[in-house]
């Protein structure tokens, strides 16, 4: 089944404890981009990656880490995380680099920093 | 830069009866327009897109939108709304030129009623 995935769903953690939220795709998508949700904020964008080794900031970028060193993953790092990055985080993927290309999203990890 | 607006945060509909979600856009060209649905605990799914063409666009689950490049706009409708439509809705922008940036606006929540 053509899916993205992110491990882990829910993750509860403290101010400072570094962590990684995993984002794979198996549709050999060129594009891959994470998002974080919050209410009434609508989606925005963290980082995105054009293909393997290319990655850019995108409008919310600050205490964020990514890459892309296989074309299936990418990986979103908080080195060391904050209260404010408390939220709902989506990856996304979509087949080619153009803005015409659907995007499709993984399940969602909801993330809490105590 | 790209923005995209959704005037309305929350909207109410009786099932049965039609349905419209508003979406302005700015963009300095004409842009690669997207709606997405989110059910409750999902992640996001494409109802439709618009690159070029014929303005009146078809979707899944009945759905259609209209590009109107004189209003800014990418209104979505339905004629008949089911409960299964409650969900959070996005409008979206791609850009042609900074293909990775992506904007999404901030939401409309559409609650049916019985």
């Amino acid at each position: 089944e053509a899916q993205v995935t992110q491990n882990p769903r829910y993750l509860i953690t403290v101010t400072g404890k570094k962590l990684t939220v995993t984002c794979s795709q198996n549709m050999n998508h060129e594009y891959m981009s994470w998002y974080r949700q919050d209410p009434g904020l609508g989606l925005r964008q963290i980082y995105y990656s054009m293909n393997v080794e290319v990655t850019d900031k995108g409008d919310v970028p600050e205490g964020y880490k990514v890459s892309r060193k296989e074309k299936r993953n990418f990986p979103l790092i908080l080195e060391s995380p904050s209260p404010n990055q408390t939220s709902l985080y989506f990856c996304a993927s979509a087949l080619g680099t153009s803005g015409n290309n659907e995007q499709f999203f993984g399940p969602g990890t909801r993330l809490t920093v105590l | 830069a790209q923005s995209v607006t959704q005037p309305d945060i929350h909207i109410t509909v009786s099932e049965g009866a039609s349905l419209e979600l508003r979406c302005n856009y700015s963009y300095g060209a004409t842009p690669y327009l997207f709606w997405y649905v989110q059910s409750p605990g999902q992640g996001l799914q494409l109802l439709l897109k618009y690159f070029s063409g014929d303005t009146l666009v078809q979707g899944i689950k009945g759905f259609e939108a209209e590009f109107k490049r004189s209003q800014s706009s990418f209104n979505l409708r339905k004629p008949s709304v089911h409960w299964s439509d409650a969900a959070e809705y996005f409008c979206a922008v791609g850009a042609g030129t900074n293909a990775g940036k992506s904007t999404f606006g901030d939401g409309t929540t559409l609650t049916v009623k019985p």
